[in-house]
């Protein structure tokens, strides 16, 4: 079994639509993130959060928001999803203290936004 | 603007031959620098690290070279082996410990 898991790992939905990619791990870590990927534009820092109570905007946050349920649980929401929401998206866990900054990924959750 | 650079989208190698990508950065608060490797339907894996404070690490077919004057690190694979074949992709952290920053990705083929 992964140790972060991203549902759904595919989904289709319509412009206006309410969507969340939900992700949990089982590695303990309390630093949480999530990304998008983009052909030709690598991985963009989407939030992150460092704690239960903590939640930061990366450097792409509009039209996103995120909640931190629990320390294994990290929500990402698209309140009214637009066709350039269109990407893979991955959820990403780091341990406090490890020095290099080292980020555990989860399998990618594809989101088609028609 | 972009501060972790991979400039070539993708590289053709054959197999046994040295793969070598690169990758520039702005930051000179960067204070690790990371390569991720990522296949098809997966999330990027981590592959190797440096710090800023060395300019070489080695890890079995994989070494990563720092010049930190130049603002350049790359990657080097040998030999070089089909299953190595995937999008690599160079990252940075600044010491404030905030997140990586990831670079665009290059494409890695190594033909038999």
């Amino acid at each position: 079994d992964a140790d972060v898991t991203q549902t759904p790992r595919n989904r289709i939905t319509k412009t206006g639509k309410r969507i969340m990619l939900e992700c949990s791990q089982t590695k303990g870590h309390d630093r949480m993130y999530w990304y998008r990927q983009d052909p030709g534009l690598g991985l963009r820092l989407i939030y992150y959060s460092f704690d239960v109570k903590d939640i930061n905007k990366g450097e792409i946050s509009d039209g996103y928001s995120v909640s931190r349920q629990a320390q294994a649980k990290f929500s990402l929401s698209l309140e009214s999803a637009i066709p350039n929401q269109t990407a893979l998206y991955f959820c990403a866990t780091s341990e406090v203290g490890r020095n290099t900054g080292e980020l555990f990924f989860g399998e990618g959750s594809r989101l088609t936004v028609l | 603007d972009q501060q972790v650079k991979q400039n070539s989208p993708s590289l053709s190698v054959q197999e046994g031959r040295i793969s070598i990508l690169n990758c520039d950065y702005t930051n000179s608060m960067f204070d690790y620098f990371l390569w991720y490797k990522k296949y098809p339907a997966e999330g990027p894996t981590f592959l190797i690290s440096i710090s800023s404070i060395k300019d070489k690490n080695e890890d079995g077919r994989f070494t990563v070279f720092l010049n930190k004057s130049a603002k350049h690190l790359s990657l080097h694979i040998v030999p070089s082996q089909p299953g190595d074949s995937a999008v690599y992709f160079c990252a940075a952290r600044e010491n404030s410990g905030y997140a990586l920053n990831f670079g665009k990705g290059t494409s890695l083929l190594v033909t038999p």
